[in-house]
Order: C-alpha cells, then structure tokens, then sequence
C-alpha cells in the first residue's frame, strides 16, 4: 500500500538536542498526525494538525502543517532518554473511509 | 479518554489453530474500527477497515477468509486468524474512530508468534 517520505530514518542523539524530521507526499491531505509508538506498544497521537499553514505545539513538541498540504514536520526540543521510540507521521484524506496513510518511520535514540 | 483496549497482548500458540483477537474502544463508541499488521521495523500496514453491522472491507492482498473480522457493536470488534502459520506471525494493532476525519486511536497491540 501507498506510504508517505519520512526522513530521516533514524537519528541518534545526545540528551538535550533538539530533533527535526519530516513527511513529504505526492498527494494533498486534509489533516496530518504525528504518532510515537514505543517497542511491544501501539502508536500513541502526539499532534494533529487540520488546516494547511497551521503550526502547533504540545509541551516540548511542534509541529506544522505544509502549506502547500504535501508534507509536515515534527520538531522536539531539548530531547530527554524517554523521547526514545518511533515517530509516525501520518495523512489523512477526510472522506467516507477516514483511512490513515501511514509515513515509514523515524527511530529516535537519545544517549543521556 | 478515547481509550482503546486489545486483548490478548501476546499469544503464543501451534500451527494450525485459530486465534481470535479483541478491540474494544472503552470510553466512546466506534462506528469504524480498523485493523493494521506490523512488521519488525516497518511501518504499519492497514488489513481492513470494520463497520459496525456491516462486513468488513479488506485492502488488496489481504485475504478475507484468512482473517476474519466481525464488528458486532459499537464498542467491540474482533480479528480471527483462522489456520495460523508461522507466516501469520506478526505484531496486530487495531485502532477506533471516534468522529469521522478526527484522528484514530490505537490498541497496544498483539504480538502473535505462531510456532
């Protein structure tokens, strides 16, 4: 099935960097999810983000919306161990199916 | 809230047999649940999309006698992998809607290991 760009694949750090990745898309969506999901767990929602341009934060975390619909960042600051997992992005279309189209995942690693 | 429950967490069990996992939204009710498979390392991949009262709709290659899914309320649906084989083995998350085009929240998984 159809994936979205991620970038990049893995990143491994130093406690207290900051951590930037990316989703890009061939195709527009109408909403963006960030997800992490940590080893033997599901995803857990970090961000949503519903209209192009839109820029938003949750505690040490941001994360926009592209203007342009084809693509999202992901931004977290001053990274601690416990950020250590996989980050999602995900697009949604809006529709009948409200199917999620899946990005192929950042691995964070973060050395304390 | 929009809390989602899957169980069993991990199963263990012969080739051959049926396993049956369950998805339950415990706060809201569904009308769309959907099933994911999970490969190490890899993204996740959507199975079928779940319908309460109606039959499931299942993405190209996956088959539909194989993995069985049934959405008998608004609060539960269940994946069974009928026949396991050890190629069956594979991480299973399923996720519930609670509003259309509001984001999906997910299970924590199955781990499925069929030996």
């Amino acid at each position: 099935g159809q994936q979205l760009n991620q970038s990049p694949q893995s990143m491994f750090i130093q406690e207290g960097e900051d951590v930037s990745m990316n989703c890009t898309s061939s195709s527009i969506f109408n909403t963006w999810l960030w997800y992490k999901q940590e080893p033997g767990e599901g995803p857990v929602l970090l961000i949503a983000l519903y209209k192009a341009g839109e820029l938003t934060s949750n505690g040490r975390l941001t994360a926009q919306f592209g203007i342009t619909r084809k693509d999202s960042f992901l931004n977290i600051s001053a990274s601690i161990p416990s950020d250590v997992g996989i980050y999602f992005c995900a697009g949604l279309r809006g529709g009948a199916t409200n199917k999620l189209i899946f990005g192929t995942g950042t691995l964070l690693a973060v050395q304390p | 809230g929009a809390v989602v429950s899957q169980h069993p967490s991990r199963v263990i069990c012969k080739s051959g047999t049926s396993v049956k996992i369950e998805c339950r939204s415990l706060d809201f009710q569904a009308t769309t649940m959907f099933w994911y498979r999970q490969f190490p390392k890899k993204s996740l991949m959507l199975m079928a999309t779940s319908n309460e009262g109606s039959k499931a709709t299942y993405e190209q290659g996956v088959e539909k006698d194989k993995f069985l899914i049934n959405h008998a309320s608004l609060t539960l649906s269940t994946l069974t992998v009928t026949s396991a084989h050890p190629e069956d083995s594979s991480f299973y998350i399923c996720s519930a809607l609670r509003e259309i085009n509001q984001p999906q929240h997910f299970g924590d998984g199955t781990r499925l290991s069929i030996l």
